[in-house]
């Protein structure tokens, strides 16, 4: 597609709820990364994909945050027994190619995640 | 670990005034720096980065950012704001791996 592609792009979900949040890079971008932003905050980093190889996983805030890639395309971002402070948007993002960090990242509209 | 800082909350012009918005970063070897522009209820938008060369670089929508190695400042600016700039705008700083840190965010408002 011509951009990355996030869905749902509004969730509210009740406490204790797991939610699945769906990435779709851009067409043939070999990195893929999602960041969380809390409200009036910057991005916080939460993990990166090089294809469908899982090299940073060090921004997950708790084993409750899971990340995956099968096929080196798509993302799914899984939260299981959601909280109130897992509330935030959750962007995801795609960059060209890897080994060369002036690559640009390219950010989805991102998945506005409400927990009640 | 790489970080940056946006020492202002929200930054205030009036419409054909320049903008400046400040960025400072901290890292190990060579800074990669970029700008992004957020519209509510949109995601970040590219706006330029600096990777080496020229120390100013111009970007899109009429923006230009100046990296000063002296200083580790990376500074936003634009010679005659329009309104429609009116956005949160956050400063990144990627060093020698994949995670890409972001400053907290300026608040840029250009009044009429």
């Amino acid at each position: 597609g011509a951009g990355v592609s996030q869905s749902p792009r509004y969730k509210v979900a009740k406490r204790g709820q797991d939610v699945a949040l769906r990435c779709d890079p851009i067409s043939g971008h070999v990195s893929l990364f999602w960041y969380q932003q809390a409200l009036g905050q910057g991005p916080e980093f939460l993990t990166y994909f090089q294809n469908e190889a899982q090299l940073d996983k060090s921004g997950l805030p708790s084993d409750r945050f899971f990340a995956e890639r099968p096929e080196g395309s798509v993302s799914t971002l899984k939260i299981q027994r959601t909280q109130q402070e897992d509330s935030a948007v959750y962007l995801c993002a795609s960059s060209p190619s890897t080994g060369v960090t002036g690559n640009t990242i390219y950010f989805g509209e991102g998945s506005w995640l409400t927990v009640v | 670990a790489q970080s940056v800082a946006q020492p202002e909350d929200q930054v205030n012009v009036a419409e054909g005034n320049p903008l400046t918005v400040k960025c400072t970063y901290s890292v190990s070897g060579n800074p990669y720096l970029f700008w992004y522009v957020q519209y509510p209820n949109r995601g970040l938008q590219f706006l330029l980065k600096y990777i080496t060369g020229d120390n100013l670089v111009k970007g899109s929508y009429g923006f230009e950012a100046e990296f000063n190695k002296s200083q580790t400042s990376f500074h936003l600016k634009k010679p005659s704001a329009l309104v429609s700039d009116s956005a949160l705008y956050f400063c990144a700083v990627r060093g020698n791996n994949n995670d890409m840190r972001f400053g907290a965010g300026t608040r840029l408002t250009v009044k009429p």
